[in-house]
């Protein structure tokens, strides 16, 4: 069964720095999210990213991060500036369309540790 | 404010039992109710997707429930397995890209 991959798997990284996380997401999709979950807490949507532009993004979406579709097969999130609380599993995931019906897809999950 | 709560917060069964998680959820406008299992540290994996009009959909044990007057869904499990041991989260979506998640419900299977 085709799924969404994610690296790295697990990063630590200092406060200060910059992260980039990477993804593809299944092959025919068209619609990519990055979605976080803090320990313990709600998985939360971040953003979601169709033609090659952000489609929506939720307030945690701030200047901070971004999103970008380098090269047609891999989906990145860069999070400038890393802060203590930006510690939090990040997950890509993918959708055939946008129609309510449609299953997303999620990867495993990039586990952030800012320290 | 659209939320989705959900009980109960954990759950620890038997191996073989039976269990029921409740979801209420405060969201409009709906589109669909999903039900997602998510083991410790790894992705949300779809279970099941309701729309308006579907009051049950089954899939393998577990059966889920939709009542759109009441706002209220559940899952039920059957014959529980120690692989079942996971968090069942309640996401409603409500736009073309906005889900709405519960908090979970963390379930424990015991031998």
């Amino acid at each position: 069964e085709p799924e969404v991959t994610q690296t790295p798997s697990h990063q630590v990284t200092q406060m200060g720095q910059e992260v980039i996380l990477r993804c593809v997401p299944i092959s025919n999709h068209l619609y990519f999210y990055w979605y976080r979950q803090i320990l313990g807490q709600k998985v939360e949507f971040l953003v979601s990213f169709y033609n090659n532009e952000i489609s929506e993004k939720s307030e945690i979406f701030d200047d901070q991060f971004s999103v970008e579709r380098p090269d047609g097969s891999n989906f990145t999130l860069k999070i400038r500036s890393t802060k203590l609380e930006d510690s939090a599993m990040y997950f890509c995931a993918s959708s055939p369309g946008v129609v309510s019906g449609n299953t997303i897809y999620f990867g495993e999950g990039s586990w952030l540790t800012v320290v | 404010k659209n939320q989705v709560e959900q009980s109960p917060q954990s759950l620890i069964i038997l191996e073989g039992k039976n269990c029921t998680l409740q979801c209420n959820y405060t969201v409009s406008p709906f589109s669909n109710l999903r039900w997602y299992k998510q083991d410790t540290g790894r992705g949300p994996v779809s279970l099941t997707i309701m729309t308006f009009s579907e009051n049950t959909k089954s899939n393998g044990r577990y059966t889920a429930t939709l009542d759109a007057d009441t706002k209220q869904s559940s899952l039920h499990i059957t014959a529980s397995q120690l692989s079942d041991s996971a968090s069942y989260i309640c996401v409603v979506w409500r736009s073309n890209y906005q889900l709405i998640w519960g908090a979970g419900t963390k379930l424990i299977i015991k031998p």
